[in-house]
C-alpha cells in the first residue's frame, strides 16, 4: 500500500525555537492532514490541506501542500512546552481507490526544554 | 457533543479469550474506522464503515470483526484475543462531505498475555 515517510522521527529542541518537519511520499497526494497526539490521547487534528501549493496556519502552526502532490511540511514558531507530542502526517492517495482510507506517517515525537 | 468515546480505557485479555471494543459518536458522521497504533508503526487501519449496514476492511483485518447497525455506534469485536494483537485502538468518525478530516476517540489500550 502507500507510504509515507515522515522525518524526523524525533526532535529535542528549547523553548522558543521554532520547528520543521515533513512528509514525503513516492505518489501523489490528494489530501495532507496533520495531526498531534498528546501521551495517552487520540491525535487531534491541526491542520488540512486540499490543493498543491496551498499554505494554511492555525497559530504558531503552519503547513504547506507541496507543489509536486508528494510531500507536506509543518512548521511549528516559537515552540512552547505544550507543543509536546508526537506530530503526524496523514494523506488521501490519489490512487487510493476509496475516499475515506488514510494513509498515515510513522510520527515526529517532538521534545520541548524548557 | 461527546465527540467520539470508546470503551473500555484499558482491558487486559487472556489468549484465546473474546471481547468488544465500544466505539460512539454523537456527530451523525456517516463514516467510522478503527485503527491499531503500535510503537514505531504510526496508525494502521483495521475496518472501516461509511454507513449504517457497510463495513470493509483496512490494512491490518485480520482477527477482527465489526458491524454497523446504527449511525452512532460502531463496536470492534476481537473472537479470539492473540498477544499480537497487544495494542493501542482507535476509533475515528468523520462526515461524508469531509472525508479525511477524522476526528478520534481517546484510545483504548488493550494487552493480551
Amino acid at each position: 500500500g502507500q507510504q509515507l515517510n515522515q522525518s524526523p522521527q524525533s526532535m529535542f529542541i528549547q523553548e522558543g525555537e521554532d520547528v520543521s518537519m515533513n512528509c514525503t511520499s513516492s505518489s501523489i497526494f490528494n489530501t495532507w492532514l496533520w495531526y498531534k497526539q498528546e501521551p495517552g490521547e487520540g491525535p487531534v487534528l491541526l491542520i488540512a490541506l486540499y490543493k498543491a501549493g496551498e499554505l494554511t496556519s492555525n497559530g504558531r502552526l503552519t503547513a504547506q501542500f507541496g507543489i509536486t502532490r508528494k510531500d507536506s511540511f509543518l512548521n511549528i514558531s516559537a515552540s512552547i512546552p505544550s507543543d509536546v507530542g508526537i506530530y503526524f502526517c496523514a494523506g488521501q492517495p490519489r490512487s487510493g481507490g476509496s475516499n475515506y482510507k488514510l494513509t498515515f506517517g510513522k510520527g515526529t515525537l517532538l521534545t520541548v526544554n524548557p | 457533543n461527546a465527540g467520539v468515546t470508546q470503551t473500555p480505557k484499558f482491558q487486559v485479555l487472556k489468549t484465546g479469550q473474546s471481547m468488544t471494543l465500544q466505539c460512539a459518536q454523537d456527530m451523525n458522521h456517516e463514516y467510522m474506522s478503527w485503527y491499531r497504533q503500535d510503537p514505531g508503526m504510526g496508525l494502521r487501519l483495521i475496518h472501516y464503515s461509511v454507513g449504517a449496514g457497510i463495513t470493509d476492511q483496512g490494512e491490518v483485518p485480520n482477527g477482527y470483526n465489526v458491524s454497523r447497525s446504527t449511525t452512532e455506534d460502531f463496536p470492534l469485536r476481537l473472537l479470539s484475543a492473540a498477544p499480537s494483537q497487544t495494542s493501542v485502538y482507535f476509533c475515528a468518525s468523520s462526515y461524508r462531505g469531509l472525508n479525511y478530516e477524522q476526528y478520534f476517540g481517546p484510545g483504548t489500550r488493550l494487552t493480551v498475555t
